[in-house]
This record gives C-alpha cells, structure tokens and sequence, in this order.
C-alpha cells in the first residue's frame, strides 16, 4: 500500500518553479523517498531520490524535512512538458515500488 | 542506451479472448517486472522476475493471467480468458538489480469490449 499523501492536483505557471509537496509520516529509517512522473500515454520515469540529505541532479532538487516526514520536489524553471503525473513513493532498497494515485501538476503558458 | 521495448502498443479483444504481451528489457537488467495501471491509478505490480525464476507474483490473478521469462531476458504476460476489468495498461518495467531504479516501458494499452 502507498504510505504517501500528495495533492491531487496543482497548477504552476511556465518559467516559474513548481513545488510539489509530499507527505510520509509514517516513513522508516531505511525507507528512501523516491519520485516518479508519468507524462500522457508514457510509462513512468524516474526524477529522483534520496534518503536523508536534500538531493539535486539536472531534472529537479529533493528536499527532505529533518524529521523525515515529508518531502518536497521542486522543478526549478517548469516548462509545458513537465506537464505530467508525479508520484512520490518510499520504499526500501530492494523491495517493489508501491504508486499512489499522485499529483497531476498542469504547467500552464 | 536503448529502453524497455513493449508491444503491442494497443490491442483491443473481446471478453473471454485471450492475449499476450511481449517485452523485452535493458540489455543487462536482471531485474524485470509487469505492472497494471487501471486508468486514473498508479500502477499496480503483477510479477516480479529475477533473471528467469519468479520473485514475486503474490499480485497476480493466476486463474487468468501467466507470465515467463524463459530465457532470463524477453518476457511475455498472457491472459486468458480476458474480462472487462482487464482493461488497462500493461507496464513493463527493469532493472538492473532489485535494490535499482526502475525503467518503464511505454506500456501496451488494452481494451476488452
């Protein structure tokens, strides 16, 4: 079962960064959050993850509160083709990934 | 590097027919996985497979649905008979060891009238 909780929905205008918040509160110490979008009629692509520390690469930046209970993926400059499902997930290295229903980010001109 | 191959794309069936999927995955990945996404869900796994042995398929509705990966490489998922809630997408994904990423086919897209 998916131990995240994430919007159902956001916008974000173009050129501008785009926050998508996730919860996991009832995270492990060795669960990773791991993020995941799914643009239309594609299968889903992996962005990122991280464990503990805020983690960045060419896609997008994870930041990860101290406590561990929630995360945030943020796409720096959004543009029209970041429009997409993102799915946020923890899991522990080496079992399945288990995907919500995500957030459906709309990236409007 | 090429990516997670699926086909067919889209295959349409009527109730109580039967079907297949192929895939074949990242060259090297030992790791291959099927998953079903009912439109409006995540995905959801149906097996797991670790080179050609079964890891897990405690998800998968074995009364309709088989899968193998005989050679420890391509893949295929049957169902047969097919019922209407088979409609869905059928993802496959791999990777190159368990404790990876995963990546995803683009799926094959299957409507049962």
């Amino acid at each position: 079962d998916a131990k995240t909780t994430q919007p159902t929905s956001m916008d974000c205008a173009e050129g501008r960064a785009a926050n998508l918040p996730c919860n996991h509160s009832t995270i492990s110490g060795n669960e990773y959050v791991y993020w995941y979008r799914q643009i239309h009629s594609q299968g889903p692509q992996y962005i990122i993850h991280g464990l503990k520390n805020n983690e960045t690469n060419e896609m997008a930046s994870l930041i990860i509160t101290e406590d561990r209970k929630s995360s945030t993926l943020i796409l720096p400059h959004a543009t029209l083709r970041d429009t997409a499902v993102y799915y946020c997930i923890v899991r522990v290295v080496g079992n399945q990934f288990y995907f919500g229903t995500g957030t459906s980010l709309t990236v409007i001109p | 590097e090429a990516g997670v191959a699926q086909s067919p794309r889209y295959k349409i069936i009527e109730k109580r027919q039967s079907v297949a999927f192929w895939c074949n995955p990242i060259s090297g990945h030992a790791t291959l996985y099927w998953y079903q996404q009912i439109l409006g869900q995540g995905p959801k796994l149906l097996i797991q497979f670790q080179n050609n042995g079964v890891v897990d398929d405690s998800q998968l509705p074995k009364d309709r649905f088989s899968a193998e990966r005989l050679k420890g490489v391509d893949s295929t998922l049957k169902i047969q008979p097919a019922k209407l809630e088979d409609s869905a997408v059928y993802l496959c994904a791999s990777s190159l060891e368990s404790s990876g990423g995963y990546t995803f086919g683009s799926g094959t897209r299957l409507t049962v009238v």
